[in-house]
């Protein structure tokens, strides 16, 4: 069973870089037809989608946040991370990660999640 | 971008009524649209696929009909562990975009 897993620090500064990684369990990362994504979601907000990676290092990003992200994979660790810079408050949220389908356009499974405040 | 703007944004309901959320999309998506189930403090689970298909595993009294730019989502018979927001997702085209919540309440 596919399962994912988030980490990284719970408190950012602000204008420092967050960096989380998501580690994939039960299976390859290296699996075609499927991307991996990250999703953000600030308290009582909507989901919103940061971006993903497919194995081979292609990526999709979202142009709200595309000139502060970066995700990368690490398919010897079955890894893919992401790092955000310059956040600020707004960039509270809890952060998921989850595997991405191209033919269905879903996501699933989902990390649990993991709570990053921003905050000095 | 493509805005998903789902109403209600909250409904009250008891076990056994018939429940109906919407999602709307701000251009024609085809019938790239999908649900998720949320509970509080856990992560969103897959319920529907574009082309109304139901995830496995996902009992039968959710449906998920539309398509264009207007979509419903219906639980045919609210059970107790249905309590929960649910969220529709577009997946037309990038960046994917999500819709606000519908929080099915008691």
């Amino acid at each position: 069973q596919l399962q994912l897993q988030e980490s990284g620090p719970g408190l950012v500064k602000p204008s420092e870089t967050l960096s989380l990684t998501c580690t994939v369990s039960g299976g390859s990362i290296s699996t075609s037809s499927y991307y991996w994504g990250w999703i953000r979601q600030p308290p009582a907000k909507r989901l919103e989608w940061i971006g993903d990676i497919y194995y081979g290092g292609n990526t999709n990003y979202n142009p709200s946040l595309k000139s502060r992200i970066t995700i990368s994979v690490d398919t010897s660790k079955n890894q893919f991370s992401l790092k955000l810079s310059s956040v600020t408050a707004a960039d509270t949220a809890v952060y998921y990660c989850a595997r991405w389908s191209t033919s269905v356009g879903w996501f699933d499974p989902w990390g649990q999640g993991t709570l990053v405040t921003v905050s000095s | 971008d493509i805005q998903m703007t789902q109403s209600p944004s909250s409904v009250s309901a008891s076990v056994g009524d018939r429940v109906t959320i919407t999602c709307r999309a701000s251009q024609d998506i085809s019938s790239w649209l999908i649900w998720y189930q949320q509970k509080p403090g856990k992560a969103p689970k897959l319920l529907i696929h574009p082309t109304s298909s139901l995830q496995s595993g996902v009992p039968s009294r959710f449906s998920g009909s539309g398509s264009g730019t207007e979509f419903t989502l219906t639980i045919s018979s609210l059970q107790p562990e249905d309590f929960a927001t649910y969220s529709c997702q577009q997946a037309k085209s990038f960046p994917l975009t999500f819709g606000g919540g519908t929080k099915v309440e008691i």
